[in-house]
């Protein structure tokens, strides 16, 4: 597609339900990255895919958050009993070969509250 | 974990002023990037800059890096009302470490 793309744009959800959130990357992006932006705490890396290596899931915030992503391409972002403090924007981004630097593109974003 | 450290974390201007933000990092870096987020979705990439350049210049858009002092500026020449936005640096590695950004305002 043109630009990476996110779904759903907003997600309302109640405590301790489960929420999936998907990226659509660049095609031939070899690279995608999860972001979290909360109120008053930036932008906030969660999890990188690089080709069909193990991904590097650094920054995920508790073992309630995991991704994946199937065939090399598209990327679920799974939140299970999600908590008010998951409540924040989740960015997607992808990037041509994942080298150290390169740009990324970003997605417009999925806005999550959890009530 | 944040790298960038963004200043100011808000600035207002009048349209044509120039404005100019700055980022300071905390380790050694091969590149740093400016992005803009607008209405706290998406955001686009302005400009990278690597470790041995000093200046880059991209249309309105003029950064400087300081790896002596950690530091980077990105100067907005005449701004516009749809300059209106936040503005993050990165310090790159494979994933992007975001400062938490300044908000720019700019009034007609």
């Amino acid at each position: 597609g043109a630009g990476v793309s996110q779904s759903p744009s907003n997600k309302v959800t109640e405590k301790g339900k489960d929420v999936e959130l998907r990226c659509d990357p660049i095609s031939g992006h070899t690279a995608l990255y999860w972001y979290r932006q909360s109120l008053g705490q930036g932008l906030e890396f969660l999890i990188y895919f690089q080709g069909n290596s193990a991904p590097d899931k650094s920054g995920l915030p508790s073992d309630r958050f995991s991704a994946e992503r199937t065939g090399g391409s598209v990327s679920t972002l799974t939140i299970q009993r999600t908590q008010q403090e998951d409540s924040a924007v989740y960015l997607c981004a992808s990037s041509l070969g994942g080298e150290w630097g390169e740009t990324q593109y970003f997605g417009p974003g999925t806005r999550l509250l959890v009530l | 974990s944040q790298q960038g450290e963004e200043d100011p974390q808000a600035l207002s201007i009048q349209e044509g002023e120039n404005a100019t933000m700055n980022c300071s990092y905390k380790t050694s870096i091969n590149n740093l990037q400016w992005y803009r987020q607008n209405s706290g979705r998406g955001l686009v990439h302005l400009i990278l800059i690597r470790s041995n350049e000093r200046e880059k210049h991209s249309g309105r858009l003029r950064v400087t890096l300081d790896t002596s002092k950690k530091s980077s500026s990105l100067l907005i020449t005449a701004s516009r009302a749809a300059d209106t936005a936040s503005y993050f640096c990165a310090t790159t590695g494979y994933a992007l470490n975001f400062g938490k950004g300044t908000s720019l305002l700019v009034t007609p």
